[in-house]
């Protein structure tokens, strides 16, 4: 089946500046990458997602890239917030269709947001 | 309500009972989804119904665990002769259909001890 792995576990960054995580799979017929936002107590948020189709996705401080070659894919985000501190899951799947059906998580990344 | 609703949100039982979670999905999504979720990990697929049919159960780790959406609606998941090692958050969540994204509930905590 479908492994993923995140890097790194926990991030750290000063207010303003950019956070990048990264993940790779295994499974070359992945064609569906969603990143999710789980803050404290709460369920996961979809708050990006690329096909395999596309290298690149934007959404104002958002963006991921995929790199279907190499079999990773990035999440990047700029101007850093403190409301951005949160747990972020990279996810993959086989259905480009989309939704949340058989979706294989890495093991998450918690971003700190330092003032 | 406005979103996924999953009960209870905490649910302590002994070793070798029976549980029931109960998740209402968002009005009118038909598509609906269970996760399960060990600390520091990430989600665990464990089925997903279209409608009232399971559409793909390929995620359940075994016969003790078994889900209903009977209605097409409300969906419970079943967890027979617990074990410690069932100890998670379960995650359920609902889309519009398949394809379209998809909304997770607060989870329910389930201790086995």
């Amino acid at each position: 089946g479908e492994n993923v792995e995140q890097h790194p576990s926990t991030l750290s960054v000063q207010e303003g500046d950019s956070a990048v995580i990264k993940c790779t799979y295994s499974d070359s017929a992945s064609n569906y990458f969603p990143w999710y936002k789980q803050e404290l107590g709460k369920g996961p948020q979809l708050i990006i997602d690329i096909r395999s189709n596309v290298g690149e996705k934007k959404d104002q401080r958002i963006a991921v890239t995929l790199n279907k070659t190499a079999k990773h894919f990035s999440l990047h985000i700029t101007e850093t917030q403190p409301e951005d501190s949160a747990v972020y899951f990279c996810a993959a799947s086989l259905d480009s269709g989309g939704g949340a059906d058989g979706l294989t998580f890495g093991k998450g990344t918690h971003l700190i947001i330092q003032p | 309500g406005a979103g996924v609703s999953q009960t209870p949100s905490n649910k302590v039982t002994e070793k070798g009972k029976y549980v029931e979670l109960r998740c209402d999905p968002i009005s009118g999504h038909t598509a609906l989804y269970w996760y399960r979720q060990s600390l520091g990990q990430g989600p665990e697929f464990l089925i997903y119904f279209q409608g009232t049919g399971a559409a793909d159960d390929s995620g359940l780790p075994n016969d003790r665990f078994f889900a209903v959406r009977p209605e097409g609606s409300v969906s419970t998941l079943k967890i027979q002769r617990t074990e410690r090692g069932d100890s998670a958050v379960y995650l359920c969540a609902s889309s519009a259909d398949r394809g379209h994204e998809a909304f997770f509930g607060q989870g329910t905590r389930l201790t086995v001890v």
